[in-house]
């Protein structure tokens, strides 16, 4: 089993769209977690980090559950722009990184 | 430009060459790492650098893997007696402190290897 766990999709979803992924890990010794999105045959880029309390940026929102080892992305209002991969990152107390497979986003008018 | 710039951004070679890939971090972060990515995959974790150390390698798949970091800047990624099975995208990134202390890593564009 991957350690940080993602459905791959693709999610098709219609421009004005809400969306929404989640992320599973198994060390119950992770500490930090993040969303990365990824364009195609790009880099990926810090999208936005993920808090015990929850937080929000503009029409994302992430959501962290400790208890059940999963954390969320949602979208709302979805934008062409949008579409790209969606990486799940945990860290632990090594400050390695572990990224999962990732969750693409198509967005379509 | 002022973001971590890898090279060469593709390298076709042989089965069983010895291939160098380089990364030159954003100037003043400590902290180095290394990922492949292959299609479809998520990145890879391979090795992570803090300063000139190794501060973690468990991620470089067998011994034909070596990276190196003397100075506590430029990186190199060494692979001896390559396989069609490396062939990936190499990423390297970097951070001011650490993935965790640090936060967001700040990747290249990678270099994409294929072994023929």
């Amino acid at each position: 089993r991957k350690e940080v766990e993602q459905d791959p999709g693709p999610f098709n979803v219609p421009e004005g769209a809400t969306v929404a992924f989640n992320c599973t890990y198994s060390n119950s010794a992770s500490q930090s977690f993040f969303w990365y999105r990824q364009d195609c045959r790009k880099e990926p880029k810090l999208l936005m980090s993920v808090y015990s309390s929850g937080n929000e940026d503009g029409r994302f929102t992430a959501q962290l559950n400790r208890a059940s080892q999963y954390i969320s992305l949602l979208i709302r209002d979805s934008k062409l722009s949008d579409s790209a991969t969606y990486l799940c990152v945990v860290i632990r107390n090594t400050d390695k990184l572990i990224f999962g497979t990732g969750t693409r986003l198509q967005v379509f008018p | 430009g002022a973001g971590v710039s890898q090279t060469p951004s593709n390298k076709v070679t042989e089965k069983g060459k010895y291939v160098e890939l380089r990364c030159d971090p954003i100037s003043g972060h400590t902290a180095l790492y290394w990922y492949r990515q292959s299609l479809g995959q998520g990145p890879e974790f391979l090795i992570y650098f803090q300063g000139t150390g190794a501060a973690d390698d468990s991620g470089l798949p067998n011994d034909r893997f070596f990276a190196v970091r003397p100075e506590g800047s430029v990186s190199t990624l060494k692979i001896q007696r390559t396989e069609r099975g490396d062939s990936a995208v190499y990423l390297c990134a970097s951070s001011v402190r650490g993935g965790d202390r640090g936060g967001e890593l700040f990747f290249g564009e990678g270099s994409r290897l294929t072994v023929l």
